[in-house]
């Protein structure tokens, strides 16, 4: 099953780092890590994705485990706008399911 | 415009009613795909559709019926509505064999009221 879990909840400090971290034990060799987040009242949006290695863009970074049973997304800087519910998911045999993510509270 | 919308936005139905949620793109995505999503939690996959003549049952596609008329559309219907389906309802489109890299465009949503 294409199953992931994260905390429920996790709180930063405005302009600070946060790690938000996501174990997926049961990925298989070819499923990709995607990272998605939910601001109120929107849609999911695309955020980062991995395979095997360490990424980097310009919303966050993503750090993938070598065994690829865990990863962690990093926000370097946190701002209000990143408060939002974070998803870490991978996409098999072409669908993608959500779990229930984990909320980030940014403080100022 | 938006790459994918939604219509209608918000919508308040009756018990027993039929009522159908539209979703069109223009991304020129082969794969769409249709979501709900209940208070705090997250989103669950009620049907996916792959191309025109491809059209798959996701986790809860009980109660929910889909039509994809045409590449850029893939609507779905409640055929006699109840309140425990209300919901926020998401639409999704995917690239095939670039949503490993790319991911999916999701629409705005469209909440709907069973009452």
């Amino acid at each position: 099953d294409a199953k992931t879990t994260q905390p429920n909840s996790m709180e930063s400090n405005e302009e600070e780092p946060v790690h938000l971290p996501c174990n997926h034990s049961t990925i298989s060799g070819t499923d990709y890590i995607h990272w998605y987040r939910q601001l109120p009242s929107q849609g999911p949006e695309y955020v980062i994705h991995g395979l095997t290695s360490n990424v980097n863009n310009r919303m966050a970074s993503l750090a993938i485990a070598e065994d690829r049973k865990s990863s962690t997304l990093i926000l370097h800087r946190a701002t209000l706008r990143d408060a939002a519910v974070y998803y870490c998911i991978f996409i098999r045999r072409g669908d993608m399911r959500f779990g229930a993510g984990t909320r980030l509270t940014v403080k100022p | 415009d938006a790459d994918v919308t939604q219509t209608p936005r918000n919508r308040i139905t009756k018990t027993g009613k039929r009522i159908m949620l539209e979703c069109s793109q223009t991304k020129g995505h082969d794969r769409m795909y249709w979501y709900r999503q209940d208070p705090g939690l997250g989103l669950r996959l009620i049907y996916y559709s792959f191309d025109v003549k491809d059209i798959n049952k996701g986790e809860i596609s009980d109660g929910y019926s889909v039509s994809r008329q045409a590449q850029a559309k893939f609507s779905l219907s409640l055929e006699s509505a109840i309140p425990n389906q209300t919901a926020l309802y998401f639409c999704a489109t995917s690239d095939s064999g670039k949503d490993v890299n790319y991911g999916y465009t999701f629409g705005s949503g469209t909440r709907l009221t069973v009452v």
